[in-house]
This record gives structure tokens, sequence and C-alpha cells, in this order.
């Protein structure tokens, strides 16, 4: 059984661009959630969806936007990248619990 | 505001050795999950307590959730070099989908 798989591994884009990264959850599971963490810090949520809509937000800008397709897979779109952008992006799938699977990770970096 | 706040930020020790780590926050949580992360991957959950005064215990690991459900503490006895990563701790945000994580603690375990 697969777990939490992400795509791409690694990313490197410049300012001003735009990125999709995307995320298939755990088999069985239905809720997918992206999170940002910064170098030395703890994961910041982003947003989750459920039922291919968002279900709730984190603080984050309009630049950060998401879908869920009929088949629980997710993706996470970031426009106008800034530099601060650059971090590890987590998906975490789950169904109805309250412990997350958790990807690798895709590593951003805006230069 | 929901913060959770782990401490110490950095530990290194020697292999053998017992350690503490700490969770605090001024909110109260329904629940608090510990996670570690290793470099270069996404955090494994290792528990979730959910009782005030809960401990639980995994192998060599100890969890405890305090009375009033604001901190929560993580003892390791006898510690391997195996246990070097990241843990972080984490609790349910305001509207029931966020979770909120620490900043997490460093742990070096040296041979």
């Amino acid at each position: 059984d697969a777990g939490v798989t992400q795509s791409p591994t690694h990313l490197i884009k410049t300012r001003g661009q735009q990125v999709t990264l995307r995320c298939s959850p755990k088999s069985g599971h239905d809720t997918v959630s992206w999170y940002q963490q910064a170098l030395g810090q703890g994961p910041q949520f982003i947003f989750q969806y459920y039922e291919e809509e968002e279900r709730q937000r984190g603080n984050f800008p309009d630049r950060f936007s998401g879908h869920q397709f009929p088949n629980y897979s997710s993706e996470l779109n970031v426009n106008a990248l800034l530099l601060g952008d650059s971090a590890l992006y987590l998906c975490a799938s789950s169904r109805q619990s309250w412990g997350q699977f958790f990807g690798p990770g895709t590593r951003l970096t805006v230069l | 505001t929901q913060l959770l706040e782990q401490s110490p930020q950095f530990l290194s020790i020697q292999e053998g050795e017992n350690l503490t780590v700490y969770c605090n926050s001024s909110s109260v949580f329904s629940s608090l999950q510990w996670y570690r992360q290793e470099p270069g991957e996404g955090p494994v959950l290792l528990v979730t307590v959910v009782t005030g005064g809960e401990v639980k215990k995994l192998k060599r690991l100890t969890f405890q959730f305090g009375d009033a459900r604001k901190d929560s503490s993580l003892h390791i006895t006898a510690a391997q070099t195996g246990d070097t990563g990241l843990y972080l701790c984490a609790g349910d945000g305001t509207g029931g989908f966020k979770t909120i994580f620490g900043a997490g603690t460093r742990l070096f375990v040296k041979a």
C-alpha cells in the first residue's frame, strides 16, 4: 500500500513564476491538507481539501490556491513566486481521524 | 491566536542519556499529537493524546498530556542514535480542520 506521494521532489523557480505541486493521498484517504515548512520551523497550515472543496484555509495570501480531484489527489498552485516562498511543501492525507500521514514533501527554491 | 511553544529548540546528548522535551500553550487543545521528522522526509505520527493527564508509552518514549490540556511532554529513556530527528508537537486549530505545529525540538544523539 503506497503512502502519500508528492511530485516533484525538488523544484527551482525564479521570482514571479508560477508553480504547481502534486499530491496523491494514501489509499482510502479522502482529505488532503497542504503545509509550508520553512527551514528550522514547524509546518504551517495552508489549506485543507475535502470533497473537492477547500474546507479551511490558513493565513496565506490568495497567490496560494489548490484543487482536489475526484480521485482525491490534489494540487497546490503558487503564483507570482517570492523569495520567501522557498520552503518544503508537505501534503498530508487523512480520513476522519486525528492523525495525518505526510508525504516526503517538495523542496521549492525560488531564486 | 493559538500557539504551541516547544522547548528546548535544540538538544545534543550522548547515547544512553534520558531527556524530556516540552510543548506548551496558553490555549486548550482537544488533543495533541507528537511527530518525528527526519531530514528530507515528512513528519511521522508517533502518538495522539486526548485525555487530560493521560500518559502513553511507546517503547522508550513516554508522552504525557497536561491535566488542563494546554501542555504535553515527551520523555525518552536511554536515547539511541536512531532517535535523532526533529520532534514536533501539534494540535487542532480553530475551525477544527487545521493543525497547528510547534517549531520543533531538534534532537541529536551522539554515539
